[in-house]
């Protein structure tokens, strides 16, 4: 069965700290993808990496950065943490073949407090 | 650019009625089109997805989904609610602006059950 775990359900951090959020897939997918959720602004990709060591900017990479040094996992870093950061995160997984698009497998989200 | 738009930020039934949940996305080529569930405090689950094979596409628990060119549309139907059913769900289409795998979500509808 597909899985994406993340290492949280719950934190609470405080400003100016620095925060990892971690994320492992056992689907060996190429694609790994990082999101916030907001309630009435929907999912907006923060970063995603198409292999190992690479990374691509999404829609609000502002205050944030990642590290993929394996396949299977996919950090996301707050470098210091701010309150408007205290958001759903959410991470995800996809095959990629070509020019085919497959669906993205999501992990049960973190959500972080940042007060 | 691709686009996704749910009508509906918000859709009450009563249990045993039909669902319809709309959808209009904007795409300069073939798009795939995606249907994901999202119960409260979990992660994202995929319920179906067009990839231009059948323009009528069934999912899980019961709900299909038929793609419409000529109205751009990619509406989610489900012939008798279930008080499980009562969910977020977004529709989803991919980006087709480089092969990085990347989806663009609508903003979601909240779909509310009612006994």
């Amino acid at each position: 069965d597909v899985k994406v775990t993340q290492s949280s359900r719950y934190l609470v951090k405080r400003t100016g700290e620095k925060v990892f959020l971690e994320c492992v897939q056992d689907m060996d997918h190429e694609n790994m993808f990082w999101y916030r959720q907001d309630p009435g602004l929907g999912l907006r990709l923060i970063y995603f990496s198409y292999d190992v060591k690479m990374k691509e900017k999404g829609d609000i990479p502002e205050g944030y950065s990642v590290s993929r040094e394996k396949k299977e996992r996919f950090s996301l870093i707050l470098e210091s943490a701010s309150t408007n950061q205290t958001s759903m995160y959410l991470c995800a997984s996809s095959y990629s073949a070509g020019t085919d698009f497959y669906e993205q497998y999501f992990g049960p989200g973190t959500r972080l407090t940042v007060t | 650019a691709q686009s996704v738009t749910q009508l509906d930020s918000h859709v009450s039934v009563s249990e045993g009625t039909p669902v319809l949940l709309r959808c209009n996305y904007s795409s300069s080529y073939s798009p795939s089109l995606f249907w994901y569930v999202q119960h409260p405090n979990k992660g994202l689950q995929l319920l179906l997805k067009y990839t231009s094979a059948a323009t009528l596409v069934k999912g899980i628990n019961g709900f299909e989904a038929e793609f419409k060119k000529s109205e751009t549309s990619f509406h989610l139907t489900k012939p008798s609610a279930h008080m499980s059913d009562a969910a977020e769900y977004f529709c989803v289409v991919s980006d087709l602006s480089g092969n990085t795998g990347k989806l663009i979500f609508g903003q979601g509808t909240t779909l509310q059950v009612k006994p």
